[in-house]
């Protein structure tokens, strides 16, 4: 069974880079053909999407975010990533990495969830 | 950016008794880009319903979504202990894909 595990550092100074991993188990990247995700949530609020990658590498950003943000993926560790640069304390929230319910479409809703990691923006 | 509204924002009902959440898009989605999450404390959003009507894997026969154009409903035919929850709708028809700002539904 599909798992997604997010990772990184819970703490970040302000206008500094925050970095996150996101390691899938059992089952493969590189041999499927699935878009993956980032999402986040503000403690208390709603969810917004960060954006995401296709497994050959093509990224798709919310163009809110999209000056500050790189997602990339590493097929031979099957693991994929997020930085965002110049963080803000509005940055604070609890990151998801998820993939959609289908192959081959970008447009899908998320199906498979990470279980979130926390990351705090503070000096 | 289209922005979904949800109504109502708490919706406090008793077990058995039958929800209708409501989320309304600032401009036309097609149905098949319309999904509902539902998220319990500390846990990450799970699909209930994608394309509109299509309930995910695993996801009992009393969650029911419909709809089109700017307004779409998710149904909780008669609620079980398990579904006090807070409920999310998204959008990922355009880009941004977008997310309601959710419906909690608690015990009354």
């Amino acid at each position: 069974q599909l798992q997604l595990q997010e990772s990184g550092p819970g703490l970040v100074k302000p206008s500094e880079t925050l970095s996150l991993t996101c390691t899938v188990s059992g089952g493969s990247i590189s041999s499927s053909n699935y878009y993956w995700g980032w999402i986040r949530q503000p403690p208390g609020k709603g969810l917004e999407w960060i954006g995401s990658i296709s497994y050959s590498g093509s990224t798709y950003y919310n163009p809110s975010l999209k000056s500050r943000v790189t997602i990339s993926v590493d097929t031979s560790k099957n693991q994929f990533s997020l930085k965002l640069s110049s963080v803000i304390a509005a940055d604070t929230a609890l990151y998801y990495c998820a993939r959609p319910l289908r192959e081959w479409l970008l447009k899908d809703a998320f199906d498979i969830w990470g279980q979130g990691t926390m990351v705090t923006v503070s000096s | 950016e289209i922005v979904l509204t949800q109504s109502p924002g708490t919706l406090s009902l008793s077990p058995g008794e039958r929800a209708t959440l409501s989320c309304r898009a600032s401009q036309s989605v097609s149905s098949s880009y319309l999904a509902w999450y539902q998220q319990n404390p500390g846990q990450a959003p799970r699909l209930l319903i994608y394309a509109t009507s299509t309930r995910a894997t695993g996801i009992p026969d009393r969650f029911s979504g419909s709809g089109s154009g700017t307004d779409f409903t998710l149904t909780i035919s008669r609620l079980e202990p398990e579904d006090f929850a807070v409920y999310f709708c998204q959008q990922f028809g355009n880009s941004p894909w977008t997310f309601g700002q959710g419906t909690k539904v608690e015990i009354k």
